[in-house]
Protein backbone atom coordinates (compact mmCIF):
# COMPACT_ATOMS: atom_id res chain seq x y z
CA UNK A 1 0.00 0.00 0.00
CA UNK A 2 1.66 3.16 -1.15
CA UNK A 3 1.22 5.92 1.75
CA UNK A 4 1.61 9.75 2.31
CA UNK A 5 1.93 10.18 6.36
CA UNK A 6 1.52 13.66 7.76
CA UNK A 7 1.24 14.59 11.67
CA UNK A 8 -2.25 15.36 11.94
CA UNK A 9 -2.07 18.35 14.21
CA UNK A 10 -2.76 20.83 14.95
CA UNK A 11 0.37 22.74 15.04
CA UNK A 12 0.14 26.28 16.67
CA UNK A 13 2.89 28.91 16.03
CA UNK A 14 2.55 32.19 17.07
CA UNK A 15 1.88 35.05 14.51
CA UNK A 16 5.24 35.83 13.04
CA UNK A 17 7.20 32.61 13.53
CA UNK A 18 8.08 30.09 11.38
CA UNK A 19 5.83 26.98 10.78
CA UNK A 20 7.39 23.26 9.90
CA UNK A 21 5.02 21.14 8.26
CA UNK A 22 6.27 17.79 7.72
CA UNK A 23 5.62 14.87 5.30
CA UNK A 24 7.00 11.31 4.22
CA UNK A 25 6.31 8.75 1.52
CA UNK A 26 6.59 5.12 1.01
CA UNK A 27 6.90 4.76 -2.76
CA UNK A 28 10.32 5.47 -3.75
CA UNK A 29 10.14 5.87 -7.51
CA UNK A 30 7.58 8.47 -6.50
CA UNK A 31 8.97 11.93 -8.65
CA UNK A 32 6.53 14.97 -7.94
CA UNK A 33 5.45 16.16 -5.23
CA UNK A 34 2.59 18.74 -3.97
CA UNK A 35 1.90 20.98 -1.26
CA UNK A 36 -2.05 21.73 -1.34
CA UNK A 37 -3.79 24.22 1.53
CA UNK A 38 -7.18 23.78 2.02
CA UNK A 39 -9.40 26.18 4.31
CA UNK A 40 -12.21 24.96 6.37
CA UNK A 41 -14.92 24.12 3.98
CA UNK A 42 -13.68 25.08 0.74
CA UNK A 43 -11.19 23.26 -1.61
CA UNK A 44 -7.68 22.20 -1.76
CA UNK A 45 -5.50 24.88 -3.74
CA UNK A 46 -2.06 23.98 -4.96
CA UNK A 47 0.63 26.35 -2.82
CA UNK A 48 4.22 24.42 -3.73
CA UNK A 49 5.14 21.73 -6.10
CA UNK A 50 8.58 20.31 -6.20
CA UNK A 51 10.50 17.63 -8.29
CA UNK A 52 14.19 17.59 -7.69
CA UNK A 53 16.27 17.15 -4.33
CA UNK A 54 17.03 20.57 -1.86
CA UNK A 55 15.52 23.48 -1.33
CA UNK A 56 12.21 25.24 -3.74
CA UNK A 57 10.72 29.50 -2.22
CA UNK A 58 8.13 30.78 -3.73
CA UNK A 59 7.16 33.72 -1.23
CA UNK A 60 7.10 33.16 2.62
CA UNK A 61 7.13 29.27 1.53
CA UNK A 62 10.03 26.82 0.45
CA UNK A 63 9.60 23.30 0.12
CA UNK A 64 12.16 20.69 0.87
CA UNK A 65 12.92 17.75 -0.62
CA UNK A 66 14.77 14.47 0.60
CA UNK A 67 14.54 11.78 -1.66
CA UNK A 68 16.80 9.55 -0.12
CA UNK A 69 15.28 9.87 3.16
CA UNK A 70 11.63 9.92 1.10
CA UNK A 71 10.66 13.08 3.38
CA UNK A 72 9.44 16.11 2.03
CA UNK A 73 8.70 19.54 4.47
CA UNK A 74 7.07 22.59 3.93
CA UNK A 75 8.47 25.77 5.56
CA UNK A 76 6.39 29.14 6.20
CA UNK A 77 7.84 32.14 7.64
CA UNK A 78 6.14 34.94 8.85
CA UNK A 79 2.96 33.15 9.63
CA UNK A 80 0.07 34.76 9.85
CA UNK A 81 -3.60 34.20 10.98
CA UNK A 82 -4.25 33.29 7.29
CA UNK A 83 -2.14 30.49 6.89
CA UNK A 84 -4.41 28.73 9.75
CA UNK A 85 -5.47 25.97 7.36
CA UNK A 86 -5.20 21.92 6.59
CA UNK A 87 -2.34 21.45 4.67
CA UNK A 88 -1.65 18.62 2.27
CA UNK A 89 1.07 16.98 1.16
CA UNK A 90 0.77 14.36 -1.88
CA UNK A 91 3.02 11.98 -4.00
CA UNK A 92 2.59 10.94 -7.28
CA UNK A 93 1.90 7.01 -8.09
CA UNK A 94 4.90 5.39 -9.90
CA UNK A 95 2.88 4.73 -12.97
CA UNK A 96 2.97 8.04 -14.26
CA UNK A 97 -0.98 8.57 -14.82
CA UNK A 98 -1.02 11.75 -12.98
CA UNK A 99 -2.57 9.85 -10.09
CA UNK A 100 -1.74 11.49 -6.32
CA UNK A 101 -1.82 10.29 -3.14
CA UNK A 102 -2.57 12.32 -0.62
CA UNK A 103 -1.76 12.58 3.27
CA UNK A 104 -4.27 13.06 5.93
CA UNK A 105 -3.26 16.17 6.07
CA UNK A 106 -1.81 18.69 8.86
CA UNK A 107 -3.83 21.39 10.40
CA UNK A 108 -1.96 24.31 11.17
CA UNK A 109 -3.18 27.38 13.39
CA UNK A 110 -1.10 30.77 13.57
CA UNK A 111 -2.28 32.48 16.98
CA UNK A 112 -2.17 36.55 16.86
CA UNK B 1 -10.56 30.58 -17.04
CA UNK B 2 -13.67 29.67 -15.04
CA UNK B 3 -11.87 26.41 -13.67
CA UNK B 4 -13.17 23.47 -12.73
CA UNK B 5 -17.12 23.79 -12.34
CA UNK B 6 -18.79 21.56 -10.21
CA UNK B 7 -22.82 21.29 -9.65
CA UNK B 8 -24.66 21.14 -7.62
CA UNK B 9 -22.47 22.97 -4.81
CA UNK B 10 -24.74 20.96 -1.97
CA UNK B 11 -27.28 18.29 -2.33
CA UNK B 12 -29.49 16.92 0.21
CA UNK B 13 -31.38 13.44 -0.33
CA UNK B 14 -32.70 11.24 1.19
CA UNK B 15 -31.83 7.27 1.82
CA UNK B 16 -32.68 5.27 -1.39
CA UNK B 17 -32.43 8.27 -3.96
CA UNK B 18 -30.22 8.76 -6.86
CA UNK B 19 -27.91 11.16 -6.74
CA UNK B 20 -25.83 12.63 -9.89
CA UNK B 21 -22.92 15.04 -9.26
CA UNK B 22 -21.45 16.70 -12.38
CA UNK B 23 -18.05 18.20 -12.88
CA UNK B 24 -16.91 19.92 -16.11
CA UNK B 25 -13.15 20.49 -16.36
CA UNK B 26 -11.17 23.01 -17.22
CA UNK B 27 -10.64 23.14 -21.33
CA UNK B 28 -7.29 21.40 -22.48
CA UNK B 29 -7.15 19.19 -19.56
CA UNK B 30 -7.37 15.63 -20.01
CA UNK B 31 -6.72 13.53 -16.84
CA UNK B 32 -10.06 13.64 -14.19
CA UNK B 33 -10.43 12.73 -10.42
CA UNK B 34 -13.17 11.85 -8.54
CA UNK B 35 -12.65 12.27 -4.87
CA UNK B 36 -14.44 11.92 -1.44
CA UNK B 37 -13.31 13.68 1.64
CA UNK B 38 -14.57 12.80 4.91
CA UNK B 39 -13.02 13.93 8.31
CA UNK B 40 -12.64 10.14 9.37
CA UNK B 41 -10.84 9.05 6.28
CA UNK B 42 -9.40 12.01 4.16
CA UNK B 43 -9.10 12.54 0.97
CA UNK B 44 -10.22 9.54 -1.20
CA UNK B 45 -9.77 9.00 -4.48
CA UNK B 46 -12.55 6.94 -5.94
CA UNK B 47 -11.66 6.98 -10.04
CA UNK B 48 -9.99 8.75 -12.65
CA UNK B 49 -9.96 9.22 -16.34
CA UNK B 50 -7.42 10.30 -19.15
CA UNK B 51 -8.72 11.29 -22.44
CA UNK B 52 -12.42 10.10 -21.21
CA UNK B 53 -11.31 6.79 -20.59
CA UNK B 54 -11.38 5.63 -16.82
CA UNK B 55 -7.70 4.08 -16.03
CA UNK B 56 -8.74 3.05 -12.39
CA UNK B 57 -11.61 2.69 -10.34
CA UNK B 58 -10.03 0.68 -7.65
CA UNK B 59 -11.06 3.64 -5.47
CA UNK B 60 -14.74 3.26 -6.15
CA UNK B 61 -16.23 1.77 -2.86
CA UNK B 62 -19.62 -0.23 -4.30
CA UNK B 63 -21.63 -0.86 -7.38
CA UNK B 64 -24.23 1.73 -6.25
CA UNK B 65 -21.26 4.15 -7.53
CA UNK B 66 -20.58 4.53 -10.76
CA UNK B 67 -18.75 7.31 -13.16
CA UNK B 68 -18.69 8.30 -16.67
CA UNK B 69 -17.09 10.79 -19.05
CA UNK B 70 -18.82 10.84 -22.08
CA UNK B 71 -16.87 13.70 -23.34
CA UNK B 72 -13.38 16.29 -22.35
CA UNK B 73 -16.42 18.73 -21.42
CA UNK B 74 -18.32 16.83 -19.05
CA UNK B 75 -18.32 14.12 -16.43
CA UNK B 76 -20.71 12.46 -13.63
CA UNK B 77 -20.77 10.26 -10.66
CA UNK B 78 -23.77 8.98 -9.79
CA UNK B 79 -24.66 6.78 -6.62
CA UNK B 80 -27.93 4.38 -6.44
CA UNK B 81 -29.15 3.85 -4.52
CA UNK B 82 -27.87 6.42 -1.68
CA UNK B 83 -27.26 5.38 1.83
CA UNK B 84 -26.27 7.56 4.88
CA UNK B 85 -22.85 6.53 5.43
CA UNK B 86 -22.42 8.39 1.27
CA UNK B 87 -22.92 11.64 3.29
CA UNK B 88 -19.40 13.61 2.00
CA UNK B 89 -17.92 16.28 0.38
CA UNK B 90 -17.15 14.96 -2.96
CA UNK B 91 -14.77 17.02 -5.16
CA UNK B 92 -13.55 16.96 -8.81
CA UNK B 93 -9.63 17.76 -9.70
CA UNK B 94 -8.47 17.72 -13.57
CA UNK B 95 -5.00 18.09 -14.44
CA UNK B 96 -2.96 19.04 -18.43
CA UNK B 97 -1.58 15.61 -18.50
CA UNK B 98 -0.86 12.66 -16.62
CA UNK B 99 2.05 14.13 -13.88
CA UNK B 100 0.58 16.97 -14.09
CA UNK B 101 -0.48 19.85 -11.46
CA UNK B 102 -4.40 19.08 -9.95
CA UNK B 103 -6.82 21.62 -9.98
CA UNK B 104 -9.39 20.97 -7.33
CA UNK B 105 -13.35 22.33 -7.89
CA UNK B 106 -15.47 23.96 -5.43
CA UNK B 107 -16.99 20.71 -4.33
CA UNK B 108 -20.22 18.81 -4.18
CA UNK B 109 -21.73 18.38 0.10
CA UNK B 110 -23.98 15.57 0.06
CA UNK B 111 -26.23 14.73 2.73
CA UNK B 112 -28.04 11.73 2.52
CA UNK B 113 -30.81 11.63 5.39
Amino acid sequence: QKEVEQNSGPLSVPEGAIASLNCTYSDRVSQSFFWYRQYSGKSPELIMSIYSNGDKEDGRFTAQLNKASQYVSLLIRDSQPSDSATYLCAADGSSNTGKLIFGQGTTLQVKP
Amino acid sequence: DAGVIQSPRHEVTEMGQEVTLRCKPISGHNSLFWYRQTMMRGLELLIYFNNNVPIDDSGMPEDRFSAKMPNASFSTLKIQPSEPRDSAVYFCATAGTPGNIQYFGAGTRLSVL
